[in-house]
């Protein structure tokens, strides 16, 4: 098992472009979130999903959308990126209950 | 806002001693979790309490829960250098089950 593959790892955008960051699963785990993690901030809860066809808002959803149409897919697209939206981020996924989340590795991505 | 705050912020020991790290948190949870991220990678699961529970194991990680004043420690005896990383504890509330938040970290230094 791959685990939570994130792609791309290092992103550099330009103010007002647009770019989708990819995140995929192969533990078939119904629930996955987004989140970012900025310095002194720990971690803020972006969007998240608990199944196909079905998401929610974080703590911090916008000028992000994010959608689900397969269990293993969880892709977070900026529509016009800001130079606040500089920062790492982490996509994760686990099962239903009381479980344990499972990370991928991070996109780095800087807004000049 | 968010749900979790660690402290302290940052905390260096040396090789052998015992590290502990305290969480707070300001609603009623169905578990608290703890993880650990290494420089520029992802979390990793550490443990898992649930809300009835008062005190768990794993290895050299011991975590207490006391839900009569929001808060959780994490103690790591005999540290390593390997050890050293930040921690992050994550709460699964009973009003949003299906979102972790996390809180803002203890970067632990473990000098050999």
């Amino acid at each position: 098992n791959a685990g939570v593959t994130q792609t791309p790892k290092f992103q550099v955008l330009k103010t007002g472009q647009s770019m989708t960051l990819q995140c995929a699963q192969d533990m078939n785990h119904e629930y996955m979130s987004w989140y970012r993690q900025d310095p002194g901030m720990g971690l803020r809860l972006i969007h998240y999903s608990v199944g196909a066809g079905i998401t929610d808002q974080g703590e911090v959803p916008n000028g992000y959308n994010v959608s689900r149409s397969t269990t293993e897919d969880f892709p977070l697209r900026l529509l016009s990126a800001a130079p606040s939206q500089t920062s790492v981020y982490f996509c994760a996924s686990r099962r239903t209950g009381n479980t344990e989340a499972f990370f991928g590795q991070g996109t780095r991505l800087t807004v000049v | 806002s968010q749900q979790g705050e660690e402290d302290p912020q940052a905390l260096s020991i040396q090789e052998g001693e015992n590290a502990t790290m305290n969480c707070s948190y300001k609603t009623s949870i169905n578990n608290l979790q703890w993880y650990r991220q290494n420089s520029g990678r992802g979390l990793v699961h550490l443990i898992l309490i649930r809300s009835n529970e008062r005190e768990k194991h794993s290895g050299r990680l011991r975590v207490t829960l006391d839900t009569s004043k929001k808060s959780s420690s994490l103690l790591i005896t005999a540290s390593r250098a390997a050890d050293t990383a930040s921690y992050f504890c994550a709460t699964s509330t009973t009003s949003g089950t299906y979102k972790y938040i996390f809180g803002t970290g203890t970067r632990l230094k473990v000098l050999a």
